[in-house]
């Protein structure tokens, strides 16, 4: 049992070029989010999804993208990264209540 | 929104010493987590608790639903306790996705 694994660990991007984040999880959860968490903060949500084929926005969804086409993997997508986009991206899941997090993924754009 | 406050923001101690991390929220919650972020950047759970007092092991918790605050306990602290604790409430009543505080940092000395 993994958990909450995220693909890649680790990523430097130029400024304009595109990039997936790819989380998966094998417990079954039906909630899926991403979060990024800039330095001395918490974290904050990108987006989530409450099922498969389904998403919808948090907190700070500008510039990002994601898709949930099987119930097991959340895809989050940059499609034209920026410097603000520098930072560390959790995924998390949940069936109710309970988060779990993933590893994180640390992500500079220059 | 729903706000998260949690203090202090910084506390220092010997090995050995206890510690108490409060979480205040600016409104009713049915459920609240605390996590502890080592140096190594993993989210790891501490507890799941909607209200009541929960333990484990040096760990502690309690959270008072009606007055809006949840406090961390730590006993007998070892170097290994080392990082930062968030709390984190869910947005609105009964969503799912997560507000998280800024976080304590706790640094433990030998």
């Amino acid at each position: 049992n993994a958990g909450v694994t995220q693909t890649p660990k680790f990523r430097v991007l130029k400024t304009g070029q595109s990039m997936t984040l790819l989380c998966a999880q094998d417990m079954n959860h039906e909630y899926m989010y991403w979060y990024r968490q800039d330095p001395g903060m918490g974290l904050r949500l990108i987006h989530y999804s409450v099922g498969e084929g389904t998403t919808a926005k948090g907190e700070v969804p500008d510039g990002y993208n994601v898709s949930r086409l099987k119930k097991q993997n959340f895809l989050l997508g940059l499609e034209s990264a920026a410097p603000s986009q520098t930072s560390v991206y959790f995924c998390a899941s949940s069936w109710w209540g309970e988060q779990f997090f993933g590893p994180g993924t640390r992500l500079t754009v220059l | 929104g729903i706000q998260v406050e949690q203090s202090p923001p910084d506390l220092i101690l010997q090995e050995g010493a206890n510690s108490t991390l409060r979480c205040n929220f600016s409104d009713s919650v049915n459920n609240l987590q605390w996590f502890h972020q080592n140096p190594w950047g993993q989210l790891i759970n501490l507890f799941y608790i909607p209200s009541g007092t929960k333990q484990n092991g040096r760990l502690s918790a309690t959270t008072v639903a009606t007055e809006r605050y949840s406090l961390l306990y730590i006993s007998s602290s070892q170097t290994t306790d080392s990082g930062v604790y968030f709390c984190a409430v869910p947005a609105i009543q009964g969503a799912q996705k997560l507000v998280f505080g800024q976080g304590t940092r706790l640094t433990i000395n030998p």
